[in-house]
């Protein structure tokens, strides 16, 4: 079977750093994503790994490693806008894009 | 905006009745996904159409069945509906049919009353 885990919620400061993990058991792996959903919004595209190591985009940086089935989402610089849901998802090998349940995000002044 | 579209915005209906939910994908994708979420829930994989075929189902009612069309719209049709249904139904798009960033529309928010 497949299961994807990520903490329910955090908290953080303004400017401060966050790393929200997500561990993975699939049958195949074809790569793993990470969305922010505002509440009642749509999601948003963030990160794609496929290889492992780090890939950084601005102020966000995904980490993959493949032979633990484990990535993070680190963010840094923290922003008030920032408080948000963020998803971890993957590509199954059936095709189906399967997301966790999420990780609430508040970032405090 | 991500290019995906998704129509109406909002829908209230009753217990029972049936609701038809539109998603025009990006022009250019090939691949669309049907997702639902409640009220403080995770996204809840339905099914994928891609160029047309169906490629892949989650656990989707059998209350509940779509298509893509030849001009790659997609429909969500959802039938004898309960109060439980009521949720956001989000629609995505990608090139792909897997491996590729999928694009989510603003989602149909259906209330059952």
């Amino acid at each position: 079977g497949q299961n994807i885990d990520q903490p329910t919620e955090m908290t953080a400061t303004e400017g401060a750093i966050v790393q929200i993990n997500c561990t993975y058991q699939t049958s195949g792996f074809n790569g793993l994503f990470w969305y922010q959903q505002h509440a009642g919004e749509a999601p948003t595209f963030l990160s794609y790994n496929v290889l492992d190591g780090l890939e950084e985009k601005g102020r966000f940086s995904s980490f993959l490693s493949r032979s633990k089935g484990y990535s993070y989402l680190l963010l840094k610089e923290l922003q008030m806008k920032d408080s948000a849901s963020y998803l971890c998802a993957v590509p199954l090998k059936d095709n189906k894009l399967i997301f966790g349940a999420g990780t609430r995000l508040a970032v405090h002044p | 905006d991500s290019g995906v579209t998704q129509t109406p915005k909002h829908l209230i209906t009753a217990t029972g009745q049936r609701v038809t939910l539109r998603c025009s994908p990006r022009s250019g994708d090939l691949s669309v996904y049907w997702y639902q979420q409640s009220l403080d829930q995770g996204l809840q994989f339905l099914i994928q159409y891609y160029n047309g075929e169906e490629r892949a189902k989650g656990n989707i009612l059998e209350r509940f069945s779509a298509q893509q069309f030849p001009d790659l719209h997609s429909e969500l049709n959802l039938s004898s509906l309960e109060l439980g249904d009521s949720a956001l139904y989000f629609c995505a798009s990608s090139i792909h049919s897997t491996g590729s960033e999928a694009f989510f529309g603003q989602g149909t928010r259906l209330t059952v009353v």
